[in-house]
């Protein structure tokens, strides 16, 4: 069986600080994770992907994310917080079949 | 444009008055996928599709049926809606199952009353 956690509901950054969005997945075999970003009122946009390639993975908009079988992890990060980066964001894994979705974490910016 | 389309964008209905969403993809992808978004639930998988003519339960089937004659097309039909079932819906789909994007709609809020 599945399972994603997203270990916070909401983080608050200030503009220009990096961002720290942390994903913790449970898979019985190696499982393709992603990011996906929504937008106030908006549909969903994929940032990344990871499919059993490069650990370290990059996005759009700056945004990249780690994949870490020991710890089973997969956080996104930003260096640097832009107001635009204002969302929620849903970590997800996916099977051949099935997919998995996180409850999101709501990202905020303070200028 | 590749793009996935749903239809209607808003409905608000009664309790058990029988409503179809439906899906289209122009992309000639074999996955297909509906999700309800709820507020701190994410998006959960309602039903999916492998390929034409093969239909799965997600995790949260229950008042919900699907239909996949055709590749491009998916609707998902409530039976007898119920107010439980206000939410926001979404269509997805992606080439194949495993490692695949997604592409999602743009949203359908249904509101039961």
């Amino acid at each position: 069986a599945q399972s994603v956690t997203q270990l916070d509901s909401h983080v608050s950054v200030s503009e220009g600080t990096p961002v720290l969005l942390r994903c913790n997945y449970s898979s019985s075999y190696s499982p393709s994770l992603f990011w996906y970003v929504q937008h106030p009122n908006k549909g969903l946009q994929l940032l990344l992907k990871y499919t059993s390639a490069a650990t370290l993975v990059k996005g759009i908009n700056g945004f990249e994310a780690e994949f870490k079988k020991s710890e089973t992890s997969f956080h996104l990060t930003k260096p640097s917080a832009h107001m635009s980066d204002a969302a929620e964001y849903f970590c997800v894994v996916r099977s051949a079949s099935k997919i998995i979705f996180g409850s999101g974490t709501r990202l905020s910016i303070r200028p | 444009e590749a793009q996935v389309t749903q239809n209607p964008r808003y409905l608000i209905t009664v309790t058990g008055k029988k409503l179809t969403v439906t899906c289209s993809q122009n992309m000639n992808h074999e996955y297909m996928s509906w999700y309800r978004q709820d507020p701190g639930l994410g998006l959960r998988q309602i039903y999916y599709s492998m390929n034409v003519e093969v239909t799965d339960k997600g995790d949260v089937p229950e008042g919900y049926k699907v239909s996949r004659k055709e590749k491009r097309n998916f609707p998902l039909i409530l039976e007898s809606p119920s107010p439980n079932q206000t939410s926001l819906y979404f269509c997805a789909s992606s080439l194949r199952g495993g490692g695949y994007e997604q592409y999602f709609g743009p949203g359908t809020r249904l509101t039961v009353t």
